[in-house]
């Protein structure tokens, strides 16, 4: 398997401007976690779902994120209008079931915000 | 408020020595811990894991150690490798699949 596909890999995009990150996850699994993560917080949940609905989105900052998983092999994760304070990595992690402990990871998508 | 603590953001050690890395937690509900790895312009990736029915977890060069009381764990490498050179988080699992994770710490194996 390729394992958690995340594109892209960098984005660079001026404040005010769309964003959308997009996530594969591994096939066959149920669970889908958006994370950020930065310097002083670490890495933080944004959202997650379960069997493409999401469950729990307290993660999510403001309004101005959004996070859809119209299928089970496609999520995106929409910043609009993007801040600079936005700039971070973005993780996608997948799970087999819910309640299964290990995630696995994507390899992340680097935000700049200018 | 971070439920999961790693108060030092970085940690080097020569290649051969021990490397251990601690990680603080403040919910006494958690019952299950895991230790990730990444390196840089990687995800992380799932190291090990311990249960709070033990108080040790070891895998290779890799234990963990579990101490609920004062609700504290830490990762233990033991010999330390250059390749071991990575940020290291510690998680926990909480009500659903709500994940904690600490703001991670930088291992650097100097060899």
């Amino acid at each position: 398997d390729a394992g958690v596909i995340q594109s892209p890999r960098h984005e660079v995009t001026e404040m005010g401007q769309e964003v959308t990150l997009r996530c594969k996850p591994i096939s066959g699994h149920n669970s889908l976690f958006w994370y950020r993560q930065t310097m002083m917080r670490g890495l933080e949940l944004l959202i997650y779902f379960n069997n493409n609905v999401p469950i729990d989105d307290s993660g999510m900052p403001e309004d101005r994120f959004s996070a859809k998983m119209p299928n089970a092999s496609f999520s995106t994760l929409k910043i609009q209008p993007s801040e600079p304070r936005d700039s971070a990595v973005y993780f996608c992690a997948s799970s087999l079931i819910i309640g299964d402990y290990e995630q696995y990871f994507g390899p992340g998508t680097r935000l700049t915000v200018t | 408020d971070q439920q999961v603590k790693q108060n030092s953001p970085s940690l080097s050690v020569q290649e051969g020595r021990i490397s251990i890395l601690n990680c603080d937690y403040t919910n006494s509900m958690f019952d299950y811990f895991l230790w990730y790895k990444k390196y840089p312009a990687e995800g992380p990736t799932f190291l090990i894991s311990i249960s709070s029915i033990k108080d040790k977890n070891e895998d290779g060069r890799f234990t963990v150690f579990l101490n609920k009381s004062a609700k504290h764990l830490s990762l233990h490498i033991v010999p330390s490798q250059p390749g071991d050179s990575a940020v290291y988080f510690c998680a926990a699992p909480g009500d659903g699949n709500q994940f904690y994770f600490g703001t991670g710490t930088s291992l650097t194996v100097i060899p």
